[in-house]
């Protein structure tokens, strides 16, 4: 089955600074890969996602990038904000197309 | 309501009882997924229904663990003779589409402590 490695499991920045957070997938055949934002005791929120058909897509301060050949994909965050605060996980559709395989988590601190 | 609703929100059981947990989907959404979260890590695939069919269960750790959706809405998921390691957070997602690529959104998640 699919199995989804995300890296580093935490990321302190400085606000302003630039953030980036790096899965890698091992199922060829994943063709989804969203990215989901958890605050603390709360549900997974959809922040972007990417299909494999692209290799890059953008929402403001959130871009996605995807490597199929490398099978890896990342997240990156420009200016930081201290609300950016939160655990970022990184997930992948298997080839069966329905569930979610996800990452381990980033948690990510935003210093004010 | 607009998003995923589930419920109770947390629920505290002794070992040994049964448990069920709702899950309310997105109106028009014909798929629905069950997902559990340990403390601290990402949340793993328990079940999958299309409308009231459940196409794979391959992720439900053990035949105390039962999950329904009869009517192709409300989804059920039921825990027999509860143990310690049962506890965690149970989300319901829910997308629109039966195909793949399609957004999965959650709901805030049942948190389940059992005693």
């Amino acid at each position: 089955g699919e199995n989804v490695e995300q890296h580093p499991s935490t990321l302190s920045v400085q606000e302003g600074d630039s953030a980036v957070i790096k899965c890698t997938y091992s199922d060829s055949a994943s063709n989804y890969f969203p990215w989901y934002k958890q605050e603390l005791g709360k549900r997974p929120q959809l922040i972007i996602d990417i299909r494999s058909n692209v290799g890059e897509k953008k929402d403001q301060r959130i871009a996605v990038t995807l490597n199929k050949t490398a099978k890896h994909f990342s997240l990156h965050i420009t200016e930081t904000q201290p609300e950016d605060s939160a655990v970022y996980f990184c997930a992948a559709i298997n080839n069966a197309g329905n569930m979610l395989t996800f990452g381990g988590g980033t948690r990510l601190m935003v210093k004010p | 309501g607009a998003g995923v609703s589930q419920s109770p929100r947390y629920k505290v059981a002794k070992r040994g009882q049964d448990v069920a947990l709702r899950c309310d989907p997105i109106s028009g959404h014909v798929s629905l997924f069950w997902y559990q979260q340990a403390l601290g890590q990402g949340p793993e695939f328990l079940t999958y229904f299309q409308n009231e069919a459940q196409l794979d269960k391959s992720g439900l750790p053990s035949d105390r663990f039962f999950a329904e959706r009869p009517e192709g809405s409300v989804s059920t998921l039921k825990i027999q003779r509860t143990q310690q390691e049962d506890s965690a957070v149970y989300l319901c997602a829910s997308s629109l589409a039966m195909n793949s690529n399609q957004p999965q959104h959650f709901g805030d998640g049942t948190r389940l402590s059992i005693l």
